[in-house]
């Protein structure tokens, strides 16, 4: 089953801050994030495994609550670079294939 | 040269032609996937295979099928292509060396008239 990414769109300035979350209704054991950027192949952004510790950059990170089924993408003061859809991606097992999310566009404005 | 390659870029086909789209890689990975996307319904997962002799069905594998040649080259074959198989096709690998983080393809974009 497809996890569920919300918002679908959302519209900032730049240095605002963001929040994109993804839930599922099966237990997880990873949950993956990527951006797409337009006409682009998707990105990997980073990989969070169940265990709710918080992983990525100074900017951009991402935090996995297993209780929840839920992970979150925060964006820290975002850049125009920042624009592009992210996706989520999620796995029951260790290895196993992802099933992706419908995406959120995020849309950065000078 | 690009890790994952995707042959051809773009492709306009007529309704009942077989068509075969490539993926190759460099990366040495085992697992490889065929996903499609579509406006507004993310990615979906057509094949996959994780070692030469392994190939599984995604949720939409009605009228497609997969050659996995070797560990390098993946093939997605439509057997007789309608419109609604319009779409952008990609090809992944992943590798436990990045917690099995897929690496992506340029894309296939695909037309079928």
């Amino acid at each position: 089953q497809q996890p569920v990414q919300s918002p679908q769109a959302v519209i900032l300035r730049e240095g605002e801050d963001a929040v994109i979350n993804c839930s599922s209704s099966k237990a997880l054991y990873s949950v993956h994030w990527y951006r797409q950027k337009h006409g682009e192949a998707p990105v990997f952004l980073m990989i969070l495994l169940k265990g709710g510790e918080q992983k990525g950059h100074e900017k951009i990170s991402a935090s996995f609550n297993e209780k929840k089924q839920q992970s979150s993408l925060y964006l820290t003061a975002s850049q125009l670079s920042y624009s592009g859809t992210y996706f989520c991606g999620s796995s029951e097992t260790s290895g196993s294939r992802l099933t992706f999310g419908e995406g959120t566009q995020l849309t950065v404005n000078p | 040269d690009a890790d994952v390659t995707q042959t051809p870029r773009n492709r306009i086909t007529k309704t009942g032609k077989r068509i075969m789209l490539e993926c190759s890689q460099t990366k040495g990975h085992d697992r490889m996937y065929w996903y499609r996307q579509d406006p507004g319904l993310g990615l979906r997962l057509i094949y996959y295979s994780f070692d030469v002799k392994d190939i599984n069905k995604g949720e939409i594998s009605d009228g497609y099928s997969v050659s996995r040649q070797a560990q390098a080259k993946f093939s997605l074959s439509l057997e007789s292509a309608i419109p609604n198989q319009t779409a952008l096709y990609f090809c992944a690998t992943s590798a436990p060396d990045r917690g099995y983080g897929y690496t992506f393809g340029s894309g296939t974009r695909l037309t079928v008239v």
